[in-house]
């Protein structure tokens, strides 16, 4: 079975901060695919970043980055420079292959960022 | 770029009444997937289907719950006899098949609740 752990439930920062989500997974696959998304007050999830698990390779895409890390079954995602506008519901997820293709979430993180 | 379409976005209803949600995909999404997430929790993957066949249904998808996907388009998912503990919001996602690693692309979601 698999499981997704996010163990900060409410983050209260102040604009400009940067802040980091963590994100635990447990899987028996292989291979897998782990995502984070955002939903925002208004509801609709919100695709962000996705990491295959064969490629641990951290990556930065504008004030998002993310740190994969196989050895801790970590998927982190850090927001630099937090604006008022990221104050939103995070949920890492994982996914695993062929016909295992749903989602599995987390129970989200609610980040508020402070003017 | 047309998104993915959900109908009504709000319902409200009595107890032990039916009712019909609809998903309208991304145009060319052939993988379609149904969640419900209630307050304070991530998504729970309820069904997928793959053009019109329906290939995972989860164990929360009980003999009330029945969706279709007739012809590999728009895919419909009713509940019959609805009881308080439906009450959720049911969110539809997109996704192209063929490769795991795509990201699902969700709707607005419609909001049921049980009177």
């Amino acid at each position: 079975a698999q499981k997704v752990t996010q163990a900060q439930t409410e983050i209260s920062v102040v604009e400009k901060e940067d802040v980091t989500l963590d994100c635990v997974y447990e899987t028996r696959d292989t291979t897998y695919y782990l995502f984070w998304y955002k939903q925002p007050p208004s509801g609709e999830l919100v695709f962000l970043i996705r990491r295959n698990s064969f490629d641990e390779q951290n990556e930065i895409s504008g004030r998002y980055s993310w740190n994969f890390q196989k050895s801790t079954s970590s998927f982190n995602f850090t927001i630099t420079a937090s604006q008022v506008v990221d104050s939103a519901v995070y949920f890492c997820a994982l996914r695993g292959t062929g016909a295992n293709s749903k989602l599995t979430f987390g129970k989200g993180i609610t980040l508020s960022v402070r003017p | 770029d047309t998104g993915v379409s959900q109908d009504p976005r709000h319902k409200i209803t009595k107890r032990g009444q039916n009712v019909t949600f609809r998903c309208d995909p991304i145009s060319e999404h052939n993988r379609l997937y149904w969640y419900r997430q209630t307050l304070g929790q991530g998504p729970e993957f309820l069904t997928y289907f793959q053009n019109e066949a329906q290939l995972e249904k989860s164990r929360l998808l009980s003999d009330r719950f029945s969706a279709e996907r007739p012809k590999g388009s728009f895919s419909t998912l009713e509940i019959q006899r609805t009881e308080q503990g439906d009450s959720a919001m049911y969110l539809c996602a997109s996704s192209l098949g063929g490769l795991d690693n795509q990201p699902q692309h969700f709707g607005d979601g419609t909001r049921l609740s049980i009177l």
